[in-house]
């Protein structure tokens, strides 16, 4: 699976957009980008994924470089609650579908 | 809507002693895995299962054993504890196939002294 590289913290102002960039410049063909989330030391949430095309859910927007080298998780509108530890990973499917974590990003929203 | 149960929350153990951590999930999911975090540290996968009967390493699976007998359960196995094994242990499942994600249960916070 691929490295990725994330800026060790971040902050961002409660109702304002948080923008998470994830780098991942040895990204293969077949290999797709997650983010995940862990909030105080609760299990990881899955927020959402994509392989080439911009992603959005109801939790957050996924930007893909065309490149795909590299990615931005956009949180639109940043509540208290959105404070956590921000992973990003790339993964291959279709093979034993492990998750390799690194140390993520620290978001903070502030009030 | 009970998702990934992992038992107990909490434990402490005595250097030597053995213990089973449980994980049971209740959606049908045919792969399941563990993960320990240390502090200040990402998750790294002790084992994996991708179905009944079928288990595999994961990155450092040394001092832990597994089984699956089951498509619901996933239990893993601490045979004569030691301080470093002290971390968060988690258990995740997901759909074996395509780019489905994991879901995690809400970890076991095990010290041993």
């Amino acid at each position: 699976d691929a490295k990725t590289t994330q800026p060790p913290s971040m902050d961002c102002a409660e109702g304002r957009a948080a923008n998470l960039p994830c780098n991942h410049s040895t990204i293969s063909g077949n290999e797709y980008v997650y983010w995940y989330r862990q909030i105080h030391s609760q299990g990881p949430q899955y927020i959402i994924h994509g392989l080439k095309n911009n992603e959005t859910n109801e939790m957050a927007s996924l930007i893909i470089t065309e490149d795909r080298k590299s990615s931005t998780l956009i949180l639109p509108h940043a509540t208290l609650r959105d404070t956590a530890v921000y992973y990003c990973i790339v993964r291959v499917v279709g093979g034993s579908e492990k998750l390799v974590f690194g140390k993520g990003t620290k978001l903070t929203v502030n009030p | 809507n009970a998702g990934v149960t992992q038992t107990p929350k909490f434990r402490i153990l005595k250097i030597g002693q053995s213990m089973t951590l449980q994980c049971t999930q209740d959606m049908n999911h045919n792969y399941m895995y563990w993960y320990r975090q240390d502090p200040g540290m990402g998750l790294k996968l002790i084992y994996y299962s991708v179905g009944a009967g079928i288990t595999d390493k994961g990155e450092v699976p040394n001092g832990y054993n597994v089984s699956r007998s089951t498509t619901e359960d996933f239990p893993l196995r601490l045979e004569l504890a030691a301080p470093s094994q002290t971390s968060v242990y988690f258990c995740a499942s997901s759909y074996s196939q395509g780019d489905q994600p994991q879901h995690f249960g809400d970890g076991t916070r095990l010290s041993i002294l």
